[in-house]
């Protein structure tokens, strides 16, 4: 089945770690997505990538960091500078392509500090 | 800088209703669009886009949206809603000449009662 697969579920992290978000696709798209859910404010983007090797800061990039070492994984670190960082954590990925550009969702990741 | 706003945060309609949910954009050049819809505690479904071509698009589950550039929205409508469409709708914007930013409005819930 072709898709795009976030680990964990659901994540705990106590003060002052580092966790690490996993996404992986195989749709074999080029571009993907980090955002972040919070309760009526919708999604706010973190970092998104078009290429491997690449990225770019998105509205909230601060406190998080990414790698895109291959095409296929894109993972989110949230570190300890993130100070409020319990929220819903959705991956995405597209094509880079015109016609099909739409974004492909991960089930998301809950991330809650404890 | 690209922007879009969902004015609703909660739309209510009847079952057999049509039902419309709204979006304004704000682009400095020709937009992409799209609309998602999400059920509780999962990832965004892809519903429908406008890229170029017909202002008015067809997508899943009987969902259409209308382009109206002069006015910039991109409202999302059903002729006859179910109450199975109850879920969180996301409209989202991306400025094809600024790459593959895509941001996303905080979402309307709509709410279908029988």
């Amino acid at each position: 089945d072709g898709g795009i697969t976030q680990s964990p579920k659901y994540l705990f992290r106590k003060e002052g770690q580092n966790v690490t978000l996993s996404c992986e696709q195989n749709l074999n798209h080029d571009a993907m997505y980090w955002y972040r859910q919070d309760p009526g404010q919708g999604l706010r983007l973190i970092y998104y990538s078009q290429i491997v090797n690449d990225f770019q800061k998105g509205d909230i990039a601060e406190g998080y960091s990414v790698s895109r070492e291959k095409k296929e994984s894109f993972p989110l670190t949230v570190t300890s500078a993130q100070k409020n960082p319990t929220a819903f954590y959705l991956c995405a990925s597209s094509s880079t392509g015109v016609r099909n550009t739409e974004a492909f969702f991960g089930q998301g990741t809950r991330l809650t500090v404890v | 800088a690209q922007s879009v706003a969902q004015p609703e945060d909660q739309v209510n309609v009847a079952e057999g209703n049509p039902l419309t949910v709204k979006c304004t954009y704000s682009v400095s050049g020709n937009p992409y669009l799209f609309w998602y819809v999400q059920y509780p505690n999962r990832g965004l479904q892809f519903l429908l886009k406008y890229i170029t071509g017909d202002n008015l698009v067809k997508g899943s589950y009987g969902f259409e949206a209308e382009f109206n550039k002069s006015q910039t929205s991109f409202h999302l409508k059903k002729p006859s809603a179910l109450v199975s469409d109850s879920a969180l709708y996301f409209c989202a914007v991306r400025d094809p000449t600024g790459g593959f930013k895509t941001i996303f409005g905080a979402g309307t819930r709509l709410f279908v009662k029988a």
